[in-house]
């Protein structure tokens, strides 16, 4: 079954400042892959998704996320953090078979200093 | 409606009581899934309905655990002789269809279950 590591616990980054968060995942086939936003109190929200084609694959809230095959990784960036992008991130993977089981890393929490 | 309704939001409830968690999911959406969400853990699958029917029940963890959807829309998650285990945010997702991997689930917000 596929599987999902997100090695960061937490991060904190200063407004204004880059971000990546790194999510790496084993699974034998191509991958669906997915990245989750969750704030408190709310439910999980969709940021952005790779099914195929372009690596590279943009989201809501100005993330965008790189597929990379050679290094099982799909780390999600942003150029300029906001301090509204303060959450919980999750990556998760999709299985391709007709398998309804997604898996979701642990999540990183991140906080965003003014 | 808009979105995938839970409730309660919030249940308080004493070891060995029985529980109830409901899910309202988006209007059309057929399939419908069930996560356990522990703290500081991302979420766990629990079980996958199909319309009426319960696709996958693998990830329900033992046989106090049940689900039902018996008109293919609301369905509830029915715990019995709750343990202070199963404390934890219970999440319920829906999408269109799961006739393919590439399946975008909307979540609720989750009922937040604390066992005492």
């Amino acid at each position: 079954a596929q599987s999902v590591t997100q090695p960061d616990i937490h991060i904190t980054v200063s407004e204004g400042a880059s971000l990546e968060l790194r999510c790496n995942y084993s699974y034998g086939a191509t991958p669906y892959l997915f990245w989750y936003v969750q704030s408190p109190g709310q439910g999980l929200q969709l940021l952005l998704k790779y099914f195929s084609g372009d690596t590279l694959v943009q989201g809501i809230k100005g993330f965008e996320a790189e597929f990379k095959r050679s290094q099982s990784s799909f780390n999600l960036r942003k150029p300029s953090v906001h301090w509204s992008d303060a959450a919980e991130y999750f990556c998760a993977v999709g299985n391709n078979h007709n398998n309804n089981d997604m898996r979701f890393g642990a999540g990183t929490r991140l906080t965003v200093k003014p | 409606g808009a979105g995938v309704s839970q409730t309660p939001s919030n249940k308080v409830t004493e070891k060995g009581k029985y529980v109830e968690l409901r899910c309202d999911p988006i209007s059309g959406h057929t399939a419908l899934y069930w996560y356990r969400q522990s703290l500081g853990q991302g979420p766990e699958f629990l079980i996958y309905f199909q319309g009426t029917g319960a696709a996958d029940d693998s990830g329900l963890p033992n046989d106090r655990f049940f689900a039902v959807r018996p008109e293919g829309s609301v369905s509830t998650l029915k715990i019995q002789r709750t343990e202070r285990g199963d404390s934890a945010v219970y999440l319920c997702a829906s999408s269109l269809d799961r006739d393919s991997g590439a399946n975008v689930l909307t979540f609720g917000a989750g009922s937040r279950l604390t066992v005492l």
